[in-house]
């Protein structure tokens, strides 16, 4: 069992629907990450959050909203996403120290239509 | 040049055969340096980390060239179970982890 679980895994929705992805993680990790993988495209950061802070914003539209409540838990939250935003959204953690290895949730896949 | 650029693949050797996949970076002051597996349709796990003195896990070494920017995974004595998509990933400091765009192998039988 994965220490990072990602709900929903699998979410179709409208241009116009307004939708959220959540991530928890059960390792104590201080460090908190967005990814998108894209078909045929290396994993891209979108966010980072350290400690609840957010350190990392890797020039993501504003159509993609991070929100970290405590180190445990992060979601992004979705409104007038575009079909070229379909993709595997990977969460993942880490000690949120140089040198540590990230450990990712299962993904979400998500489809625009 | 992209940050982290690996062989673009795919791999497709017989059981038992040994592969190597290499993998360049561009930034010179990355700071540490890992192997991720991702299975299809799956999130990506951990392989092995990968150290400036060489590493052996089982059937898997990793080495690491700083001067050349360079990092290898050996694969030996290829078992079916390891078809998978190979990730590069560097680590650059606190919260930057770069990845590859991964190089995929198919072992047949």
């Amino acid at each position: 069992e994965t220490g990072v679980t990602q709900t929903p895994r699998h979410l179709v929705m409208g241009m116009t629907n307004k939708k959220s992805l959540k991530c928890e993680q059960h390792l104590g990790h201080n460090a908190m990450y967005w990814y998108k993988q894209s078909a045929k495209k290396p994993l891209e950061l979108m966010f980072v959050y350290n400690f609840k802070e957010q350190t990392e914003n890797n020039s993501v539209p504003s159509r993609f909203s991070p929100e970290c409540p405590n180190s445990s838990h992060l979601f992004l939250h979705l409104h007038t996403l575009q079909p070229e935003d379909s993709a595997l959204y990977l969460c993942a953690s880490s000690q949120g120290q140089a040198g540590n290895t990230i450990y990712f949730g299962e993904g979400s896949w998500l489809t625009v239509v | 040049r992209k940050e982290v650029e690996q062989d673009p693949g795919p791999f497709n050797v017989p059981e038992g055969a040994t592969v190597a996949f290499n993998c360049t970076y561009s930034n010179s002051a990355s700071q540490s340096f890992f192997w991720y597996r991702q299975d299809c349709r799956k999130e990506p796990k951990l392989l092995m980390s990968v150290y400036s003195s060489g590493n052996e896990d089982g059937r898997f070494t990793a080495q690491l060239n700083r001067a050349s920017q360079y990092i290898s995974l050996l694969i030996r004595d290829s078992k079916l179970s390891d078809s998978a998509t190979y990730l590069c990933v560097v680590n650059r400091g606190v919260d930057d982890m770069r990845f590859g765009a991964g190089t995929r192998l198919t072992v047949k039988p």
